[in-house]
């Protein structure tokens, strides 16, 4: 089966910058998309087609993908930023299997 | 504004079948990749499947022998059924809307639905 590995966790002060990564075989020809999720709320799309931000998503959010790694960036990470965040995309063989990396927990403080 | 609101049970027994609807509002519902996403306790997002209203599925393989998402255009809602449920099923279920991607197919997801906790014990 199709997998996305993220990096468990990461931890900035506020106003550094977060790097979170996700890699994955098939992303040189498959989109990745980014979801914030905090405990309580719904997932909420930061993230997609690799580098584009959805309308009323600061622009602290930026994505960028190169061969089988995608990577989310955060700059100037405010404490409001903390959360949990997924990477999302699918495999590039005939199944198309679509998965969600393991997430990654960042920590502002 | 779209707005995507799930409803059904929130406790099961074990070996029963999980029902669950999405209802679309503000939005047509044609044209998506309907989707469902669960959330178990202390754990990721899961993604559990999709259907497309062009006629299309496309189910997490770990789920596809006893998932089926169906979809009414004419009332706007979009179904979920999971069958033979076990604890391991326990979870929030969201609802989500997906997009084509620009180089065609699937491609993300860009409203959710509040979920429903669904509790499955005996």
């Amino acid at each position: 089966s199709y997998e996305l590995t993220q990096t468990p966790s990461v931890s900035v002060s506020p106003g550094q910058t977060a790097t979170i990564t996700c890699s994955g075989d098939a992303l040189p020809k498959k989109y990745a998309s980014w979801y914030q999720k905090k405990s309580g709320q719904a997932p909420i799309l930061v993230i997609y087609e690799d580098d584009k931000r959805p309308s009323g998503i600061p622009e602290r959010f930026s994505g960028s993908a190169s061969g089988t790694v995608a990577t989310l960036t955060i700059s100037g990470a405010q404490v409001e930023d903390e959360g949990d965040y997924y990477c999302f995309s699918m495999d590039s063989g005939g199944v198309h299997e679509v998965v969600f990396g393991g997430g990654t927990k960042v920590t502002v403080l | 504004q779209l707005q995507l609101q799930e409803s059904g049970p929130g406790l099961l027994k074990p070996s029963e079948t999980l029902s669950l609807t999405c209802t679309v509002s503000g939005g047509p519902v044609s044209s998506f990749y309907w989707s469902w996403i669960r959330q178990p306790p202390g754990k990721g997002l899961e993604w559990i499947g999709f259907v497309y209203f062009g006629g299309s599925t496309n189910y997490n393989p770990s789920l596809a022998s006893r998932l089926t998402i169906s979809g009414d255009t004419s009332m706007q809602q979009v179904s979920l059924s999971l069958t033979s449920v076990t604890t391991a099923d326990t979870a929030v279920y969201y609802c989500a809307r997906g997009r084509r991607a620009d180089l065609g197919g699937f491609g993300h997801l860009d409203h959710w639905g509040q979920g429903i906790l669904v509790n499955v014990s005996s």
